[in-house]
């Protein structure tokens, strides 16, 4: 059980350009879920996979984000057009579907995005 | 609407000094799970402790200790005997029971342990 896995640990871009991160979960969690980190404040959520199904979004994630998890194992965030108010910290969190720790969430590293 | 509240913003103290760390939650759930996480300079949050609803036992471990008080919808935490490598932010989130059980963080306690 190596955890999970995010790449690129740090980005930085230029505003308008798009970006796409990666998650590993840990192997056999089913649930898999993004969050968006801010300097100073909490994780905020922005989407939910289980397997594959994308069963939940929040309304922060506008039109410009668009996640997949095609297989049930890894996940990508894509960013298009990126813009000065994307730059924050992006965690990737797994979670098994049952058993004693269903409700549990292990976050990766985190990506670091930054717009100029 | 799910809340959850950390008022103290930045806590420093001495090393070997008590700690507690507060946290208050708004929820119209009957059942729900309480959580604590880690986020030190490195950034990782690391998983310290689920607590559910029903269950108002506090919990130690090692140094650490949980208070769970559903009447004041309160989830302390306490770091006894605090040590250097203590330094992070801790937050404390309660899940979401819709289809995701998604977290609800709070803003997070900067807790700085100085040798």
């Amino acid at each position: 059980d190596t955890g999970v896995s995010q790449n690129p640990r740090h980005k930085i871009t230029k505003r308008g350009q798009n970006v796409t991160f990666r998650c590993d979960p840990i192997s056999e969690h089913n649930r898999l879920y993004w969050y968006r980190q801010t300097l100073g404040q909490g994780p905020e959520f922005l989407t939910y996979f289980q397997n594959e199904a994308q069963l939940e979004k929040s309304r922060l994630l506008s039109d410009r984000f668009s996640a997949e998890r095609p297989k049930g194992s890894f996940s990508t965030l894509e960013i298009q057009r990126t813009e000065q108010g994307d730059s924050a910290m992006y965690l990737c969190a797994s979670s098994p579907y049952t058993g004693r720790s269903s409700y549990e969430q292990y976050f990766g590293p985190g990506t670091r995005l930054t717009v100029t | 609407a799910q809340k959850v509240t950390q008022a103290q913003t930045e806590i420093s103290v001495v090393e070997k000094e008590d700690v507690t760390l507060d946290c208050v939650y708004e929820t119209r759930d009957t059942t729900y799970y309480l959580f604590w996480y880690k986020q030190p300079p490195s950034g990782e949050l690391v998983f310290l402790i689920r607590r559910n609803s029903f269950d108002e036992q506090n919990e130690i471990s090692g140094r650490y200790s949980w208070n769970f008080q559903k009447s004041t919808s309160s989830f302390n935490f306490t770091i006894t005997a605090s040590q250097v490598v203590d330094s992070a932010v801790y937050f404390c989130a309660l899940t979401d029971l819709g289809s995701s059980y998604k977290l609800i963080f709070g803003s997070g306690t900067r807790l700085l342990v100085r040798p």
